[in-house]
Order: C-alpha cells, then structure tokens, then sequence
C-alpha cells in the first residue's frame, strides 16, 4: 500500500462548479500537507500548505487537513479554464524531511 | 533570478549508454532533489542532498549516482541507461531552514530509453 493515495482521474467539469481532490494517507505521524499545481509539460509549483490540522483559504483555494480521518482535501470555488492542471498532494514527517507525493490528480475545466 | 535548471529539456539514448541530467540553482538553496515522474505513478524521490558534498537515497535509486560538489550545481547520473528508465526527470531545491522548506521544481528532462 502506497504511503499516499490520490485518485488520478481524469476530472472534468464546467466552469464555474466547484472541485474536491483529495488523498488519504496511512502514517500518522505526517505533520506537513501540501498541494502542488502542475500545468502540462511543466514543474510542478506549491499551491497551498498546511501545517497540521484545519482549514486554510487563499482567494477560490480552500485546503483542509483531517489528521483524525488521515484525509487532506483541496476545494476549488468558482473553477476556471486556467486551473485545468494536475494536483498534486504531498506531506511529510518534519520540517527537513522529503515529500511523499500522490499520485496526481488531472483535472480539465470546460469553458 | 533564473531559480532552477535543467538540461538537456529532451534526450534519447540507447540500452547501455550513460549519460548526466544537469541540474543548477541560483537560489542559494542547501536543499537539492532529484525526481522522477511516471504516469499513474507520482513524484518519486531518487537521491537528494542537504548541502555540498552531502547526498543520500531516496526511493528509488538504483541505476543512478549523484554528487554535489557546489551548492549550485547537482548533477544526475544514469550508468547505464534501461528501459524502465523512460521518465520525466525533475530537479527540486529548497531552504534548510524554512519552517516547511517549499521547493522550486525545474522544468523537467524528458528521457527516452531505447
């Protein structure tokens, strides 16, 4: 069993409806959740981290962190074209320590 | 700044051969990764460094050998190029000293194996 889980897809919606992509992970002991962005034939760039526990919003991004469940999930509002990208999760163990990525999710926004 | 990069963007090789993916930063950054990207598959970690002349495994790095001489520069070798090595190769730098050390991907080296 991978140590993170992430549906790949692929997701397509209308524009304008609003997006869950989500991981589950399986050791406890993850204390960093991120959520990286990856346009097509590009790097990977960090969308949103957290620290731990709860909720953090910037501007149409909502991440939220349920250690209890071992769930994370990233809540897109208002989705446009121009988010169409794969996400990707990844946390880690402590604050030097290397990411665990997902596996992607792609996501496609119909104009 | 030119943050991380990467050549060559494209290569193709033989079974057998070898060859160096280069990787630079102009950050200043102690931390440096090497990854690959397979579908279905994620980022997987192949080796990384803390700092010059320090580098350790990661999760998958059989069939490849790194070095970090500089704090700049950290090259990716393959000995001798497989199949199973057909990838997209990304390089990653990062602080040490930040309180979640966000790292800056390179544009990738897209690698066919013959």
């Amino acid at each position: 069993q991978k140590e993170v889980e992430q549906d790949p897809g692929p997701l397509s919606v209308p524009e304008g409806a609003i997006v869950s992509l989500n991981c589950t992970y399986s050791n406890s002991a993850f204390q960093y959740f991120m959520w990286y962005r990856q346009y097509s034939r590009k790097g990977p760039e960090l969308l949103m981290y957290t620290y731990s526990s709860g909720n953090k919003e910037d501007g149409r991004f909502t991440a939220q962190v349920d250690k209890s469940s071992k769930y994370i999930s990233l809540f897109i509002r208002d989705s446009q074209p121009s988010d169409s990208a794969t996400y990707l999760c990844a946390m880690k163990y402590n604050q030097g320590g290397k990411l665990i990525f997902g596996q992607g999710t792609e996501l496609s926004v119909k104009p | 700044n030119a943050g991380v990069t990467q050549t060559p963007k494209f290569q193709v090789l033989k079974t057998g051969q070898s060859m160096t993916l280069q990787c630079a930063q102009d950050m200043n950054h102690e931390y440096m990764s090497w990854y690959r990207q397979d579908p279905g598959m994620g980022l997987r970690l192949i080796h990384y460094s803390v700092g010059a002349g320090i580098t350790d495994q990661g999760e998958v790095p059989n069939g490849y050998n790194v070095s970090r001489s500089t704090t700049e520069d950290f090259p990716l070798r393959l000995l001798s190029a497989a199949p199973s090595q057909t990838s997209v190769y990304f390089c990653a730098s990062s602080w040490g000293g930040s309180s979640y050390n966000e790292q800056f991907f390179g544009p990738g080296t897209r690698l066919t194996v013959l």
